[in-house]
């Protein structure tokens, strides 16, 4: 088990374009978490899956952000029409249930230029 | 919706100090988490608190569940335990963690 991974570290890419992050929790897991954090700032919540289901959106999570977690294992956050509003670390969290710890991964910086 | 105030933002001391990091929030809770963030993003849990208190190595973290409260104390601190120590709860009718701002730690030798 070498815990939550995240893919790629780093994504560069131009205003307009579309960008997919991976996240690849703990394996025996079935929480997945999505968070957003810029600059200073504590991380804010975006989204999160119980196994395949997708339970609870944060308002902050536009119609050009969407999030899969099709057989209830990786997940793939992707942003489309990226505006540079949209740079920041996207985090994503494993749990084994609502009430355990959660185990973050090491995140992806987005920077939209 | 929970807010969450952590007090102080920033925070430098001796190497050996006692270092205590305050949280606030504004609504009932099922659980508080300290975490712990180092430059580059990577964030370690390092509790998960509903009451009464915890304590790992030289961490211990309290609880005030009446009070909306909790502490998080490092005894003989190092510069090693520098980083942004942050809050974060959950509850308040929401599933995800709301997180407060972090507190920012240096440990001078």
């Amino acid at each position: 088990d070498t815990g939550v991974s995240q893919n790629p570290r780093h994504k560069i890419t131009k205003r307009g374009q579309n960008v997919t992050f991976r996240c690849d929790p703990i394996s025996e897991h079935n929480r997945l978490y999505w968070y957003r954090q810029t600059l200073g700032q504590g991380p804010e919540f975006l989204t999160y899956f119980q196994n395949e289901a997708q339970l609870e959106k944060s308002r902050l999570l536009s119609d050009r952000f969407s999030a899969e977690r099709p057989k209830g294992s990786f997940s793939t956050l992707e942003i489309q029409r990226t505006e540079q509003g949209d740079s920041a670390m996207y985090l994503c969290a494993s749990s084994s249930g609502g009430k355990e710890k959660l185990f973050f991964g090491s995140g992806t910086q987005l920077s939209v230029l | 919706k929970n807010e969450v105030e952590q007090s102080p933002q920033n925070l430098t001391a001796q190497e050996g100090e006692f270092i205590t990091i305050n949280c606030s929030y504004s609504v009932g809770i099922s659980a508080l988490h300290w975490l712990q963030q180092h430059p580059g993003g990577g964030i370690v849990s390092l509790f998960m608190l509903s009451s009464g208190k915890k304590k790992h190595g030289r961490l211990i973290a309290t609880i005030n569940i009446q009070e909306k409260h909790s502490s998080l104390h490092i005894t003989a601190s190092h510069p090693r335990d520098s980083a942004v120590y942050i809050c974060a709860v959950r509850g308040g009718g929401a599933d995800g963690l709301t997180f407060g701002k972090g507190t920012h730690l240096i440990i001078q030798p």
